[in-house]
C-alpha cells in the first residue's frame, strides 16, 4: 500500500498560518489526497481532499504539487481548537473501491 | 443531519469471547468501511461494504468479519478475541465507493479485551 510521510510533530502560535507538509512519492494517478484530523478519544474528522488541483474550503486549503508527489495542508489562522493529529492519506482505489491508507500523522501543537 | 453512529461506545470482553459492533451510516450513504486503531499499528483498514457486499478487505485474519444490511447499516464481528484486539474500532461512511467521495468517520467503539 502506498504510504505517506509526514513530520511527527509541528508547533504553531495561535492566529498564525500553519503549513503541514506531506510526501507521497508513490502516489498513483487515481489516488486522491485526503486530510483528516483526530482529537484524543475521537474519530478522525474530515478536513479536505483533492486529486490534482489546489482545493479550498472553510476549514483549510490543500496545495498539491504539480507532480503530485507532495502536498501541503494550510490552516490560514491556527486556533487552539486546531491542535490535533493531522493525517495525510491516499484514497486508493482497489477493484474500483476506495480505501484510505493512513500514515502516522503530524501532531500539531498550538500555543496561545 | 446525523453523523455516523457507532454502538456500543465502550465495551470490555474476555479472551476467547466474540463481539459484535454496530454502525449506522449517514443517511443516504451506501458505502461503509471499518478501521482498527491501536497505539502500535495506527489506523488500519479492515473492510468495506457496498450494496450488502464486501468489496474490499484489509490484511486481517478471518476472525474479523462483517456484513451490511439492506438499509446500509453495518456490523462487524470479531470471534475468539485476543488481547491484541483491544483497540478503537472506527466505522466510516460515504455516498459510494467512487474515488474522491468524502468519507466520514464515527466516534468509534472502544474495545478492551482482558
Amino acid at each position: 500500500d502506498a504510504k505517506t510521510t509526514q513530520p511527527n510533530s509541528m508547533e504553531s502560535n495561535e492566529e498564525e498560518p500553519v503549513h503541514l507538509p506531506c510526501n507521497h512519492s508513490t502516489i498513483s494517478g487515481t489516488d486522491y489526497i485526503h486530510w483528516y484530523r483526530q482529537l484524543p478519544s475521537q474519530g478522525p474528522e474530515y478536513v479536505i481532499h483533492g486529486l490534482t488541483s489546489n482545493v479550498n474550503n472553510r476549514m483549510a486549503s490543500l496545495a498539491i504539487a504539480e507532480d503530485r508527489k507532495s502536498s501541503t495542508l494550510i490552516l490560514h489562522r491556527a486556533t487552539l481548537r486546531d491542535a490535533a493529529v493531522y493525517y495525510c492519506i491516499l484514497g486508493r482505489l482497489n477493484t474500483g473501491f476506495q480505501k484510505l491508507v493512513f500514515g502516522t500523522g503530524t501532531r500539531l501543537l498550538v500555543s496561545p | 443531519k446525523a453523523g455516523v453512529t457507532q454502538t456500543p461506545r465502550y465495551l470490555i470482553k474476555t479472551r476467547g469471547q466474540q463481539v459484535t459492533l454496530s454502525c449506522s451510516p449517514i443517511s443516504g450513504h451506501r458505502s461503509v468501511s471499518w478501521y482498527q486503531q491501536t497505539p502500535g499499528q495506527g489506523l488500519q483498514f479492515l473492510f468495506e461494504y457496498f450494496s450488502e457486499t464486501q468489496r474490499n478487505k484489509g490484511n486481517f485474519p478471518g476472525r474479523f468479519s462483517g456484513r451490511q444490511f439492506s438499509n446500509s447499516r453495518s456490523e462487524m464481528n470479531v470471534s475468539t478475541l485476543e488481547l491484541g484486539d483491544s483497540a478503537l474500532y472506527l466505522c466510516a461512511s460515504s455516498l459510494g465507493p467512487r474515488g474522491g467521495n468524502t468519507i466520514y468517520f464515527g466516534e468509534g467503539s472502544w474495545l478492551t479485551v482482558v
